[in-house]
């Protein structure tokens, strides 16, 4: 089925260690996002990549790198995990501009301990 | 700073009722999205509004962006078991082609039959 898949979909670290989260999608989308979705805090974003070979910080890119592999892929990489980095981390797409909407891939749940 | 303010926050109701939930800010948006969560999945795209007093309707769900842009609204008619689920809204600023969606914190709706 086309749309975003996102791999590992749940994960527990050890504080200090270090991950990477896959995503990759199929609709030739342009544009791609992660965010995290905490309770009570909505959906913030950490990176996103207006087009292949870019990538710029949002709201809450502390801890974080991304890589925009190619057109498909965007991959999330956590180098030393804490605890505040627990959450659900969704990765998005999007054809173009503001007027369209994102397609979201199902999420993985990060627990840091 | 949250851009963008949902409310209300948690709406319990029973199946045929009505409801409506806000999204304001003191910000305009050149596009505004609303989407639905289910609990385990990504965001789903309900609909885009881009023109000042546009309403477009969805079935039971008419959506609504104010005249200014700053706000929207989500009305759904004679509510069912199935519209269960966090609703978000989204805007994209204007003047910022092609940057990421800013999401509210989201209205966790619970319809009961």
């Amino acid at each position: 089925n086309a749309g975003v898949t996102q791999t590992p979909k749940f994960q527990v670290l050890k504080t200090g260690q270090s991950m990477t989260l896959q995503c990759a999608q199929d609709m030739n989308h342009n544009s791609m996002y992660w965010y995290r979705q905490d309770p009570g805090m909505g959906l913030r974003l950490i990176y996103y990549s207006a087009s292949e070979g870019t990538t710029d910080k949002g709201e809450v890119p502390n801890g974080y790198n991304v890589s925009r592999l190619n057109k498909r892929e965007f991959s999330l990489r956590l180098e030393s995990a804490a605890p505040s980095q627990t959450s659900v981390y969704f990765c998005a797409s999007r054809v173009g501009g503001s007027a369209y909407g994102y397609t979201f891939g199902s999420g993985t749940r990060l627990t840091v301990v | 700073t949250q851009l963008l303010e949902q409310s209300p926050q948690f709406l319990s109701i029973q199946e045929g009722e009505n409801l409506t939930v806000y999204c304001n800010s003191s910000s305009v948006f050149s596009s505004l999205q609303w989407y639905r969560q289910e609990p385990g999945e990504g965001p789903v795209l309900l609909v885009t509004v881009v023109t000042g007093g546009e309403v477009k309707k969805l079935k039971r769900l008419t959506f609504q962006f104010g005249d200014a842009r700053k706000d929207s609204s989500l009305h759904i008619t004679a509510a069912q078991t199935g519209d269960t689920g966090l609703y978000l809204c989204a805007g994209a600023q204007l003047g910022q082609a092609g940057t990421a969606l800013i999401f509210g914190k989201g209205t966790t709706l619970s319809v009961s039959s």
